[in-house]
């Protein structure tokens, strides 16, 4: 059964950073490109960034370019995303999410239960 | 960056009827070459993460009762339930995964009437 299990959310304050990681299972985890999701409390859906099955290649949305690094550990099926110069509209629940392969956009056919993140003083 | 939108924003069907949500995309996502449409639909109920119903705009994911069904190509898109069941009740999203990044509609909140 696939498995994606989010962690490190928490309370951060404006300018501060948050590590966040999504731990895989039940599946090949260095065959799939993964992905990043967010949703701000009662919005709707934004894919924040994604990694190839090698870690060679990286895209990220534009809100988040500069501040937000994604990385991934295949001997750990680990997927992480490092979050600096955090800023209020940063706020939302973050969701691990599995691309199946053949590019870097693609549909996302497993998601984790996400972790919330919120940035606040 | 490619543009969804989503239609209505809201609506209420009785069990048993049949519901119809709308999804524009900004510019094509028909890729030629292929000739697929770049599209999927995921449905979120409450407190709970999205799970993808649709790709390829009208393949069903494994699993996916048959009542569900997409259909569409360029820039317009359906999302049909054939016969809405009390555990439909939910927010529908499009995505498109035409070029990065991939974007996602408003949603469509279904409810029952």
């Amino acid at each position: 059964e696939v498995q994606l299990v989010e962690s490190g959310g928490g309370l951060v304050q404006p300018g501060g950073s948050l590590r966040l990681s999504c731990a895989a299972s039940g599946f090949t985890f260095s065959s799939y490109w993964m992905n990043w999701v967010r949703q701000a409390p009662g919005k709707g859906l934004e894919w924040v960034a994604n990694i190839k099955q090698d870690g060679s290649e990286k895209y990220f949305v534009d809100s988040v370019k500069g501040r937000f690094t994604i990385s991934r550990d295949n001997a750990k099926n680990s997927l992480y995303l490092q979050m600096n110069s955090l800023r209020a509209e940063d706020t939302a629940v973050y969701y691990c999410a599995r691309s199946p392969g053949g590019g870097a956009a693609r549909w996302l056919d497993y998601w984790g239960q996400g972790t919330l993140v919120t940035v606040s003083s | 960056d490619i543009v969804m939108t989503q239609s209505p924003d809201s609506l209420a069907v009785s069990l048993g009827e049949r519901a119809t949500i709308n999804c524009k995309s900004s510019q094509s996502v028909l890729y030629s070459s292929n000739n697929k449409n770049y599209l999927a639909w995921y449905q979120q109920k409450p407190r709970q993460p999205p799970k993808l119903l649709i790709y390829w705009a009208s393949t069903r994911e494994s699993g996916v009762p048959d009542r569900f069904s997409g259909s569409g190509s360029g820039t317009d898109f359906t999302l049909t339930i054939s016969s809405l069941q009390a555990e439909d009740v939910a927010v529908y999203y499009c995505q498109q995964y035409y070029s990065t990044p991939p974007t996602f509609g408003p949603g469509t909140k279904v409810d029952i009437k």
